[in-house]
């Protein structure tokens, strides 16, 4: 069964520190998300992206944050200068159309900032 | 601005009988809700769905439930196995170009055997 694919499972950085979370997601889908969840708290939208551009973003996803579909396989995000605050399990998604439909998760990225 | 609410963060069932978790939402433009369920360290895993045009869905031991006046749905799972035993997490989208998800809080289920 087709699968959403996120690398680094965990990654370590130091405050201050650019990281990019990578996402393969499923091949035919065309809608891209990306999702964060702070330890003990709910499963929180940051960025939906579509045809080579951002559709929507919440107000979580300011300027220390992008995202780009590099090639026709990958969908990475990137935190330029890593807070504390920005620990959590990151998400990403695909959906193969804009819906009403389910959107497929990967297993996850724990982002620890230290 | 909690537009999918949980209220119940646990829930312990006796293998064999109905578990029922529910959720509430206040936002009128959602038209489509979804139960998810997490396992610790994997990504949300889709169950089910229902469309706001019907008040039923059925999928083998799992049916969801939606009551629009009341703006509220539920997850009926029977019979309850042990495998169950997860965080569901409600969650629903609204009609817009992007229809991302607003998920509720989760609820863990335990199913004793």
């Amino acid at each position: 069964e087709p699968e959403v694919t996120q690398t680094p499972s965990h990654q370590v950085t130091q405050m201050g520190q650019e990281v990019i979370l990578r996402c393969v997601p499923i091949s035919n889908h065309l809608y891209f998300y990306w999702y964060r969840q702070i330890l003990g708290q709910k499963v929180e939208f940051l960025v939906s992206f579509y045809n080579n551009e951002i559709s929507e973003k919440s107000e979580i996803f300011d300027d220390q944050f992008s995202v780009e579909r590099p090639d026709g396989s990958n969908f990475t995000l990137k935190i330029r200068s890593t807070k504390l605050e920005d620990s959590a399990m990151y998400f990403c998604a695909s959906m193969f159309i804009r819906g009403p439909t389910e959107a497929f998760f990967g297993q996850g990225t724990r982002l620890t900032v230290v | 601005d909690q537009q999918v609410k949980q209220n119940s963060p646990s829930l312990s069932v006796q293998e064999g009988r109905i578990s029922i978790l529910n959720c509430d939402y206040t936002n009128s433009m959602f038209d489509y809700f979804l139960w998810y369920k997490k396992y610790p360290a994997e990504g949300p895993t889709f169950l089910i769905s229902i469309s706001s045009i019907k008040d039923k869905n059925e999928d083998g031991r799992f049916t969801v439930f939606l009551n629009k006046s009341a703006k509220h749905l539920s997850l009926h799972i029977v019979p309850s196995q042990p495998g169950d035993s997860a965080v569901y997490f409600c969650a629903a989208s609204e009609i817009g170009a992007a229809r991302q998800l607003t998920f509720g809080s989760g609820t863990q289920l335990t199913v004793l055997p």
